[in-house]
């Protein structure tokens, strides 16, 4: 199993550019997520899926869109990047179908700097 | 929404010593309370969890105690090593529900 993996590692963007994350996991977990960590902070969470087809904000959704097509792929787009979106996204998933199946498990993180 | 604050921000103790970090939460519906530890460059991953019907529990050197009358939990490292350095974050939640991350404690353990 790859687990939870994330394309591509780095990006730079010129402010206004827009483009996509990749997010995929092979545990056939029902619950993902995708976070924003800036340094020295804790992670924020910026949407989430439940299940294949639903989404729901986080934290911090503005500026942001996803969507959960196929149960194993989450994407986050950014439609027009700005410098305040210049940060490390990290996704993660969890299986949350019985007791005892609520870890989270993260991807190696998307290094994303908005120019 | 949750409020999680955590104590201290930055522990820095001696090789062998012993390193506490505490968790408030405000929600007090929150039954699931793990901490994640995440070392420069690299992912969290999971360490530790309790949940509400449980109040401490422990992995070899790792323990973790829960107090929901207070609404708090806390991490506790025995016989600390330097690879136990590194930045660990608390997440309590409704389990079903979305994560709520603390700001993290920066853990340095000097040889």
């Amino acid at each position: 199993n790859a687990g939870v993996t994330q394309t591509p590692k780095f990006r730079v963007l010129k402010t206004g550019q827009s483009m996509t994350l990749l997010c995929a996991q092979d545990m056939n977990h029902e619950y993902m997520y995708w976070y924003r960590q800036d340094p020295g902070m804790g992670l924020r969470l910026i949407h989430y899926s439940v299940g294949e087809g639903t989404t729901a904000k986080g934290e911090v959704p503005d500026g942001y869109n996803v969507s959960r097509l196929k149960k194993q792929n989450f994407l986050l787009g950014l439609e027009s990047a700005a410098p305040s979106q210049t940060s490390v996204y990290f996704c993660a998933s969890s299986l949350e179908r019985e007791s005892n199946t609520d870890t989270q498990y993260f991807g190696p993180g998307t290094r994303l700097t908005v120019l | 929404g949750e409020n999680v604050e955590q104590h201290p921000s930055t522990l820095s103790v001696q090789e062998g010593d012993s390193a506490v970090i505490k968790c408030t939460y405000s929600d007090s519906a929150s039954n699931y309370f793990p901490w994640y530890k995440q070392e420069l460059g690299k992912r969290p991953q999971l360490i530790i969890d309790i949940r509400s019907n449980v109040g401490e529990k422990k992995d070899q050197r790792i323990a973790v105690t829960l107090n929901k009358t207070a609404k708090h939990f806390s991490l506790h490292i025995t016989e600390t090593q330097p690879e136990d350095s590194a930045v660990y974050f608390c997440a309590p939640r409704l389990v079903g529900g979305k994560s709520t991350f603390g700001d993290g404690t920066t853990l340095t353990v000097k040889p």
